[in-house]
């Protein structure tokens, strides 16, 4: 079970709008600690997709961005494309473990 | 371009330890911008962070896996390493190898491609 809860799956059509959302509590989220979003394709290592406020590595398309509330984080990717299916994971830090925590993961289907 | 390459037996033996080492190139692992570090991932599960680093040598586990982890730096050779003991099944997974940038939970901006090891007797 992880720290973060995350939905498993989402999907989508083409063109439409997606959210993922990462809900924690108190201790990480809620505390104030920075959210960083990946996207993992298949048969392949995770790659950062957007970290803390809205900040995007080189290569990032602004159709994808974050948003934070109280113990929760969303990652939303507009005008969804066929190359956005893969798995989306959220991490942070959570004080009462001591530990980076990841979020359990979406798979994003694009239909 | 930065790059982290994982090496090590795909193979441990149950109540053995793993072994594994990540070769840096394309940059200094002394470098006092970022953070090194481990990240395991089961075959068809999650994320699990086992352990960060310092180029001087502090460590964070994941208290999970404290009493059982041990990471460190070779800063001459460029290379960090990941030593895991008494492993069973349940440690079978792809070690991947990350750089952390701002700080300790920063965010993990390079991955190495990972490794794939298997416990079996």
């Amino acid at each position: 079970q992880s720290v973060l809860t995350q939905p498993p799956s989402v999907s989508g059509a083409p063109g439409q709008r997606v959210t993922i959302s990462c809900t924690g509590s108190r201790f990480n989220i809620g505390a104030g600690y920075d959210v960083h979003w990946y996207q993992q394709l298949p048969r392949t290592a995770p790659k950062l997709l957007i970290y803390a406020n809205n900040n995007r590595p080189s290569g990032v398309p602004d159709r994808i961005s974050v948003s934070k509330s109280g113990t929760s984080a969303s990652l939303a990717i507009t005008g969804l494309q066929a190359e956005d299916e893969a798995d989306y994971y959220c991490q942070s830090y959570d004080s009462s473990l001591s530990a980076v925590v990841f979020g359990g993961g979406t798979k994003l289907t694009v239909l | 371009q930065l790059q982290l390459q994982e090496s090590g037996p795909g193979l441990a033996k149950p109540s053995e330890t793993l072994s594994l080492t990540c070769t840096v190139s394309g940059g200094s692992i002394s470098s006092n911008c970022c953070y090194w570090g481990w990240i395991r991932q089961p075959p068809g599960k999650g994320l699990e962070w086992i352990g960060t680093i310092y180029y001087s040598g502090a460590t964070y586990y994941n208290p999970s896996l404290k009493s059982r982890v041990t990471i460190s730096v070779d800063t001459s050779k460029n290379q960090l390493s990941l030593k895991l003991s008494s492993v069973t099944a349940a440690d079978a997974a792809v070690f991947y190898c990350v750089r952390l940038i701002g700080y300790s939970s920063g965010p993990l901006d390079y991955w190495g491609p990972g490794t794939l090891v298997t416990v079996s007797s």
